[in-house]
């Protein structure tokens, strides 16, 4: 059972550059979240979707972008990346919007911005 | 708003012995409370959660963790400690009351250090 499934693991990019991250899980979960992790600050919400087709923002959405074609993938975007972004970033996702489920994450994508 | 905190960046206990990793929260309604840990270049996992009921309540790996509502915290604990159990953990909550019931709030992880 692969679970969440986020690729690249590591990657660098220059200042402007952009990218997508790849995030897709085999849970039949209909809600998927994307966090980034900074040192000593826990996890921010980046953006969050309940289902294919329908996104929202969470705490820190500048400088993103995410879509949510399939139940299965939600890619996050950076179109010009800036050296705050550096960070790392974690898909996760849940099966229902019942505040007592858990999260399921993936093992995150190492991004440094140079 | 919701909030967490989790008040000792690093936790060092000796193999063997009892650990606790401290967690007090902040909601309006009642509180949902999760407790993940993350091994090094690995996601979180989640460990066990307090819904309602029993203010006792046991996970995975032999932990558990003590809900008390008059002191707003849910601390962390196991019996007896693993040099496995060396990782960072992180205490969650998400409010009942309110927008933004999708998002949980993390705390900013408390590095446990089992000493062999």
């Amino acid at each position: 059972n692969a679970g969440v499934t986020q690729t690249p693991k590591f990657r660098i990019l220059k200042i402007g550059q952009s990218m997508t991250l790849q995030c897709t899980q085999d849970m039949n979960h209909n809600y998927m979240y994307w966090y980034r992790q900074d040192p000593g600050m826990g996890l921010k919400l980046i953006y969050y979707s309940v289902g294919a087709g329908i996104t929202d923002k969470g705490e820190v959405p500048n400088g993103y972008n995410v879509s949510r074609s399939t139940t299965e993938d939600f890619p996050l975007r950076l179109e010009l990346a800036a050296p705050s972004q550096t960070s790392v970033y974690f898909c996760a996702s849940s099966y229902t919007n019942r505040g007592d489920q858990p999260q399921h994450f993936g093992d995150g994508t190492r991004l440094s911005i140079l | 708003a919701q909030s967490v905190a989790q008040p000792e960046d690093q936790v060092n206990v000796a193999e063997g012995n009892p650990l606790t990793v401290k967690c007090t929260y902040s909601v309006s309604g009642n509180p949902y409370l999760f407790w993940y840990v993350q091994y090094p270049n690995r996601g979180l996992q989640f460990l066990l959660k307090y819904i309602t009921g029993d203010n006792l309540v046991k996970g995975s790996y032999g932990f558990e963790a003590e809900f008390n509502k008059s002191q707003t915290s849910f601390h962390l604990k196991k019996p007896s400690a693993l040099v496995s159990d060396s990782a960072l953990y992180f205490c969650a909550v998400r409010d009942t009351l309110g927008a933004g019931s999708y998002q949980l709030t993390f705390g900013k992880g408390t590095k446990l250090s089992v000493i062999p």
